[in-house]
């Protein structure tokens, strides 16, 4: 069964930190994987994409990589703001996109 | 960028009635939609998989005559919840791409429609 796991389930830094999400995957296939940033009462925005082939993507401050051997991606974000408080969410395709698999999401608050 | 529109945003609508909510692609074509269902604190669970001109795939344990899906074109697609009940109430989103372009193109997102059924 085609599975994303993804910790910590919550976690609270202070604005400027950095931090690091992680999601685990067994899913077969694998195709891509995307990390997406969904906020509260809004539709999911994307972040990254990654192929087999790619071991690490930035978009801004957001850096996603990818182990494909051991089946792990992670998310690291560099000087954390406010407006980063959101639910970070992990996405496996397996072929198609009929066959995604959602993480259940990491929510990242941000604080003064 | 690619630009999905859902609407409405949020709607409130008593037990027994129906309500559609319309999803747009703005920019493009979007050939292939998709629809799905969040629950608070829970992951997107995929509904259905709609492809213009065809009919929906529906997920196992959806009700399709429930649950109604029309892609109609390339730039429209519409979920009708029917005779619907409290426990209806959820975030609906919806999705869209053209399976014309690269396998791993975004995926875009509707911004959501609230449900709540009382």
């Amino acid at each position: 069964k085609n599975q994303v796991e993804q910790s910590p389930q919550s976690l609270i830094i202070l604005e400027g930190k950095n931090c690091t999400l992680q999601c685990n995957y067994t899913v077969s296939p694998f195709s891509n994987l995307r990390w997406y940033k969904q906020d509260t009462g809004r539709g999911p925005v994307s972040l990254t994409i990654m192929t087999f082939s790619e071991n690490t993507k930035s978009n801004g401050r957001y850096t996603a990589t990818l182990d494909a051997d051991t089946k792990q991606s992670s998310l690291h974000i560099t000087a954390s703001q406010l407006s980063d408080s959101a639910s970070y969410i992990c996405v496996v395709s397996a072929s198609g996109y009929s066959t995604l698999t959602f993480g259940k999401g990491t929510m990242l608050l941000v604080s003064p | 960028g690619a630009v999905v529109s859902q609407h409405p945003s949020w709607v409130i609508c008593k037990s027994g009635t129906s309500v559609k909510i319309e999803c747009r692609s703005l920019d493009f074509q979007a050939t292939t939609m998709f629809w799905y269902r969040q629950f608070p604190k829970q992951s997107l669970m995929l509904m259905a998989t709609s492809n213009e001109g065809s009919k929906a795939t529906y997920e196992q344990g959806v009700e399709k005559d429930k649950f109604l899906i029309n892609h109609a074109s390339l730039t429209l697609s519409t979920l009708t919840v029917t005779s619907a009940h409290p426990e209806d109430s959820s975030f609906y989103i919806c999705s869209a791409t053209d399976v014309t372009q690269a396998y791993n193109s975004p995926l875009h997102f509707g911004n959501g429609t609230r449900l709540t059924v009382t």
